[in-house]
C-alpha cells in the first residue's frame, strides 16, 4: 500500500524559505506502469485547498502561477522522496502543507500533512 | 484560472437524509471533476474522479454526477461516519483548482 509522508520544520521566519520532503514507501515514485505525478497541495488553518505544484519522476514540472516565482518542486529518484521549497515567506504561507499522487490529476493517496508556521 | 464555486458552504443533517452538494465551475471542464472527504485533523480522501466513478473501497452511497460545469456529490443515506467535509476539484487544466469545501454537520 502505497504511503507518503511529509517532513521538514514546522517554524520558519518570515522571508525565509521553506523546505519540506516528502518520502514515498510502498512503491516507487519512478514507476512507470502509469503516468504518475507527485503533488503538493497546501491549506491555510480553516480554509481551502490550494494546489501548489506537480513533478513527474523525469522532471517535469507544473507550478501554480501563483506562487511560481517563488516555488521549485525536485525529485530524488534514488531515495523515493521529493521536496518543495518555497522562497520569500509570508504570513500567508503558513499552512498544512500536503504531498499526494496524482493521476491523471487527481490526488490519491495523500500524506497525512505537516503544519508550517512562518513567525516574526 | 477555472474557479469552482461549491453549494452550500455548510449543510446541516441528520442520520438517514440524502444530500446533495453542487460544484459549478466557471468554464466547461467535462466531466474531469474529483471529490474528495477531509475529517478534521485528517488529510482529504478521494471519493470520486471523472465526475461520477467511484474510487475503490468508497461506499455506494456516495456517487456524483454532472458534465460541462455542474456538478453533485449525492450521499444517498447519511451515516454517522460523513459527517465532514466535502471538497471539488477541477483537473481539465492548470492551475488546478479547488471548491471551497462543504462542511455537513449534524
Amino acid at each position: 500500500q502505497l504511503q507518503l509522508q511529509e517532513s521538514g520544520p514546522g517554524l520558519v521566519k518570515f522571508s525565509e524559505t521553506l523546505s519540506l520532503t516528502c518520502t514515498v514507501s510502498g512503491g516507487s515514485i519512478s514507476d512507470t506502469s502509469s503516468n504518475y505525478y507527485w503533488v503538493w497541495i497546501r491549506q491555510p488553518p480553516g480554509k481551502g485547498l490550494e494546489w501548489i505544484g506537480s513533478i513527474h519522476y523525469t522532471g517535469t514540472t507544473f507550478y501554480n502561477p501563483s506562487l511560481e516565482s517563488r516555488v521549485i518542486i525536485s525529485v530524488d529518484t534514488s531515495k523515493n522522496q521529493f521536496s518543495l521549497t518555497v522562497r520569500s515567506v509570508t504570513d500567508t504561507d503558513t499552512a498544512l502543507y500536503y504531498c499526494a499522487r496524482g493521476q491523471a490529476n487527481w490526488f490519491d493517496p495523500w500524506g497525512q500533512g505537516i503544519l508550517v508556521t512562518v513567525s516574526s | 484560472d477555472i474557479q469552482m464555486t461549491q453549494s452550500p458552504s455548510t449543510l446541516s443533517a441528520s442520520v438517514g437524509d440524502r444530500v446533495t452538494i453542487t460544484c459549478r465551475a466557471s468554464q466547461s471542464i467535462a466531466d474531469w471533476v474529483a471529490w474528495y472527504q477531509q475529517k478534521p485533523g485528517k488529510a482529504p480522501k478521494l471519493l470520486i474522479y471523472k465526475a461520477s466513478t467511484l474510487q475503490s473501497g468508497v461506499p455506494p452511497s456516495f456517487s456524483g454526477s454532472g458534465s460541462g460545469t455542474e456538478f453533485t456529490l449525492t450521499i444517498s443515506s447519511l451515516q454517522p461516519d460523513d459527517f465532514a467535509s466535502y471538497f471539488c476539484q477541477q483537473y481539465t487544466r492548470y492551475p488546478l483548482t479547488f471548491g471551497g469545501g462543504t462542511k455537513v454537520e449534524i
